[in-house]
């Protein structure tokens, strides 16, 4: 069936180094791929998203790269900080409609 | 403000008393979709509207209902919910599936 995988589930930093977050989709037809960042006990919120006509994004710390022929695609945070430190989840389309499949998170810890 | 609203934000309840939670966007969204979310299975999607009278099944719509009557509205229905729905669950819009969604604060149900 449709899914997504992330990995990995854990990832701990020190402050100031670089954090990647990887997610496959098995949907050859996906074409939006956002990324969701979602602090302790509060609502996911849009980090950053990529159209499948674009192979990478950036926006200043944070950067995602899309490879449609591996079906894979990463999230990169640079000079981590502590406010970083999240639950990070990645999403797929799936068949070019509105069904949205999301990975099962990372949680980012940033070490001051 | 622009805002979506969940209600209630918490609630107990037991099995096969029928619930409601309702969801409110004010931001003339087309697209609005609610998620469940439980540790280490990430957001699943259980359905999504792409407008109004237009609902489709997400990843896990089993023992749910929805409806979308008018565009600002997009309440879920428990008809006979049961202990394995006890869940956080979200509820989001956004200009189209493809489009940064706002979520609202979350529902925590508990069924007993």
């Amino acid at each position: 069936g449709e899914n997504v995988e992330q990995h990995p589930s854990t990832l701990s930093v020190q402050e100031g180094d670089s954090a990647v977050i990887k997610c496959t989709y098995s949907d050859s037809a996906s074409n939006y791929f956002p990324w969701y960042k979602q602090e302790l006990g509060k609502r996911p919120q849009l980090i950053i998203d990529i159209r499948s006509n674009v192979g990478e994004k950036k926006d200043q710390r944070i950067a995602v790269t899309l490879n449609k022929t591996a079906k894979h695609f990463s999230l990169h945070i640079t000079e981590t900080q502590p406010e970083d430190s999240a639950v990070y989840f990645c999403a797929a389309s799936i068949n070019l409609g509105g069904k949205l499949i999301f990975g099962q998170g990372t949680t980012l810890q940033v070490k001051p | 403000e622009a805002q979506v609203t969940q209600n209630p934000r918490y609630l107990i309840t037991v099995t096969g008393k029928k619930l409601t939670v309702t969801c409110s966007q004010n931001m003339n969204h087309e697209y609005m979709s609610w998620y469940r979310q439980d540790p280490g299975l990430g957001l699943r999607q259980i359905y999504y509207s792409m407008n109004v009278e237009v609902t489709d099944k997400g990843d896990v719509p089993e023992g749910y209902k929805v409806s979308r009557k008018e565009k600002r509205n997009f309440p879920l229905i428990l008809e006979s919910p049961s202990p394995n729905q006890t869940s956080l669950y979200f509820c989001a819009s956004s200009f189209g599936f493809d489009q940064p969604q706002h979520f609202g604060d979350g529902t925590r149900l508990s069924i007993l």
